[in-house]
């Protein structure tokens, strides 16, 4: 099984920050990294598939890049809204497999 | 519009089996895969496997083999996952979700919590 490691596992930052998330893979899986949001008592919501590309009705201020092995993900200026738990997530092989997550929190 | 509706939550003994549903609407129900999503209290997102409801083709994870099974209704556009011999770290919330035709799991139920406890 391929896995997928995140980085940091949370962090606290201020309204309007840039915040960055890494993800890496065991194994190469090319752009097939896709990024979700997920919020407590509510269902996770992808953000970015492809590695790169935004999903329907995400806000520009997420982005994401990477290709191979090792992935990021950015939110360029962090709103109230984005307080959340973030999972990569690899598509190249079955089983499909999640990072652990990464906690955003607002300071 | 389009969504996916889960059955309510379940309170299981161990050992029991549960059997889940996941009804879709607002789009063609055979012309996406869906796949089914554990997340274990405190934990992250685990995936269990997926079915195909057009040809009703199931792939499932290996940790899950052989206890689990999923299939589908088309009559009614809905999908289901069966889960036996419950433990009690089978305790989750279950999402069923749909594979998008870009990649990713675009179209989310909202969960269903299955509790274990004798």
């Amino acid at each position: 099984d391929i896995q997928m490691t995140q980085s940091p596992s949370s962090l606290s930052t201020s309204v309007g920050d840039r915040v960055t998330i890494t993800c890496r893979a065991s194994q190469t899986i090319r752009s097939y990294l896709n990024w979700y949001q997920h919020k407590p008592g509510k269902a996770p919501q992808l953000l970015i598939y492809g590695a790169s590309t935004l999903h329907t009705g995400v806000p520009s201020r997420f982005r994401g890049s990477g290709s191979g092995t090792d992935f990021t993900l950015t939110i360029s200026s962090l709103q109230p809204e984005d307080c959340a738990t973030y999972y990569c997530q690899q598509s190249y092989i079955t089983p499909l497999t999640f990072g652990p997550g990464t906690k955003v929190d607002i300071k | 519009q389009v969504q996916l509706v889960q059955s309510g939550a379940e309170v299981k003994k161990p050992g029991a089996s549960v059997k889940l549903s996941c009804k879709s609407s607002g789009y063609t129900f055979t012309d996406y895969n869906i796949h089914w999503v554990r997340q274990s209290p405190g934990q992250g997102l685990e995936w269990m496997g997926r079915i195909n409801p057009h040809s009703g083709d199931t792939e499932y994870a290996q940790k899950f083999q052989g206890r689990v099974t999923m299939t589908r209704d088309t009559s009614i556009s809905a999908a289901y996952m069966e889960l036996r011999g419950l433990r009690s770290d089978d305790a989750a919330v279950f999402y069923c979700a749909r594979w998008g035709y870009g990649d990713g799991l675009d179209i989310w139920g909202q969960g269903t919590m299955v509790a274990v406890s004798s």
